[in-house]
């Protein structure tokens, strides 16, 4: 079993839609929480963190639940640029050591 | 853009070959990290090199190994290159301390035949 599991996708979605990714993890020593959004060959970009108590930036909306080791992103009002690749990612490491842990990504596809 | 630069972009290699990949971190990130991806998954830890130091390891062998010079360059090295390989190579750099974002750099795409 994977570390961080994802849902695959694609999801298909016309635009203007609302989408939700969910992700579960499976340490419970990981420390934080991300999402990042890689588009077709290129490299991963950081969308937002991820904390206990939500948060949202613009369209986006991320929610940890620790107790579930669930992690989602809601994404509201699609735009064809939303097409890409989302990453769920949990960061193992404490003080100045990062690891990384990535899922495998869930493929969002947005049309007109 | 991240400030994070890698060369070459592609290199095709053949079984057993060695290669080295190099990147240039964002300026005054003394801080490194070096990822695997593979077609259709995520990328996986590598390691990573702290004031030039491997300060941590993922589930590699050996044979892949890393330098982080003075100026905080580094690169990645695989000996012995295997088919399984082939993959898109990541580097990513943060300054240490200064929050945990790390910024990607535009990748090495390897081939080995």
């Amino acid at each position: 079993r994977k570390e961080v599991e994802q849902d695959p996708g694609p999801f298909n979605v016309p635009e203007g839609a609302t989408v939700a990714f969910n992700c579960t993890y499976s340490n419970s020593a990981s420390q934080s929480f991300f999402w990042y959004r890689q588009d077709c060959r290129k490299e991963p970009k950081l969308l937002m963190s991820v904390y206990s108590s939500g948060n949202e930036d613009g369209r986006f909306t991320a929610q940890l639940n620790r107790a579930s080791q669930y992690i989602s992103l809601l994404i509201r009002d699609s735009k064809l640029s939303d097409s890409a690749t989302y990453l769920c990612v949990v960061n193992r490491g404490t003080g100045g050591y990062n690891k990384l842990i990535f899922g495998a990504g869930t493929r969002l596809a947005v049309h007109p | 853009e991240t400030g994070v630069t890698q060369s070459p972009t592609h290199l095709i290699k053949t079984r057993g070959q060695q290669v080295t990949l190099r990147c240039s971190s964002q300026s005054g990130h003394n801080t490194v990290s070096w990822y695997q991806q593979a077609l259709g998954q995520g990328p996986q830890f590598i390691f990573q090199y702290y004031r030039e130091e491997e300060n941590g390891r993922g589930n590699f062998p050996p044979r892949f190994s890393g330098l982080q010079f003075p100026n905080y360059s580094s690169e990645l090295n695989v000996n012995a290159l295997e088919l399984d390989d082939s993959a898109l190579y990541l580097c990513a750099s943060r300054l240490s301390g200064m929050g945990e974002t790390q910024y990607f750099g535009p990748g090495t795409r390897l081939l080995v035949l």
